[in-house]
């Protein structure tokens, strides 16, 4: 498994955007790279996941540059709500359904 | 989308008890689950991984006789903390995969808070 390597912390200002920055320069070829949410006390919630370039969905974009050795979580006009844990993960697409091991992930705290 | 819930959410209980935690997909079946345990301000730990119908897989360092894990069917799985001490005090969480879903997409449950006093 790829290890990962995050920021621990960042802060925010309601209504900025935010990008986290994931190393993984072990990634291998057949790893995709995924990012999970977690509130406190509540488990965490799946966000986005790619393989390379930029993916885009209703809640963050994520962009992969051509080496693959890292990532970015791009977060749009935060608010105070997206305060949270989250967690850059990469994992091998044939062991799809094997458990997903975390890293220490990066806390994100926004302010009004 | 997917749901896993947990029961209890938190549980109080004395030194020497057991406590069981209780893991159930609602909508879908799982034929594995895994199972975490988080300390405060700290990352998730996989302890083991549950198989419907055997044994489970537990990771190193991880009591098996003290952590025992049972799935007995397709959309449940329970862990037991047998003779818990205060130091087993964390958060446990659940988690499972949907068939077609995303490759590390897993639905996690909403987390089960034991304190053992």
């Amino acid at each position: 498994l790829a290890k990962t390597t995050q920021p621990i912390s960042m802060d925010s200002y309601e209504g900025q955007e935010v990008n986290i920055t994931c190393s993984h320069n072990n990634i291998a070829t057949n790893d995709y790279i995924t990012w999970y949410q977690q509130f406190p006390s509540q488990g965490p919630r799946f966000i986005i996941q790619g393989y390379k370039t930029k993916v885009t969905n209703e809640v963050a974009s994520l962009f992969i540059p051509a080496d693959r050795k890292s990532s970015t979580l791009s977060l749009p006009r935060v608010s105070l709500s997206d305060t949270a844990v989250y967690y850059c993960l990469v994992g091998d697409a044939n062991q799809a359904g094997t458990a997903l091991i975390f890293g220490k992930g990066t806390t994100l705290s926004v302010s009004s | 989308g997917a749901v896993v819930s947990q029961h209890p959410s938190r549980v109080i209980c004395k030194s020497g008890t057991s406590v069981k935690i209780e893991c159930r997909s609602l909508d879908f079946q799982a034929t594995t689950m895994f199972w975490y345990r988080q300390f405060p301000k700290q990352s998730l730990m996989l302890m083991a991984t549950s198989n419907e119908g055997s044994k489970a897989t537990y990771e190193q360092g991880v009591e098996k006789d003290k952590f025992l894990i049972n799935h007995a069917s397709l959309t449940l799985s329970t862990l037991t903390v047998t003779s818990a001490h205060p130091e087993d005090s964390s958060f446990y969480i659940c988690s499972a995969r949907v068939p077609g879903t995303g490759i590390n997409e897993q639905f996690f449950g909403p987390g089960t808070r034991l304190t053992v006093l």
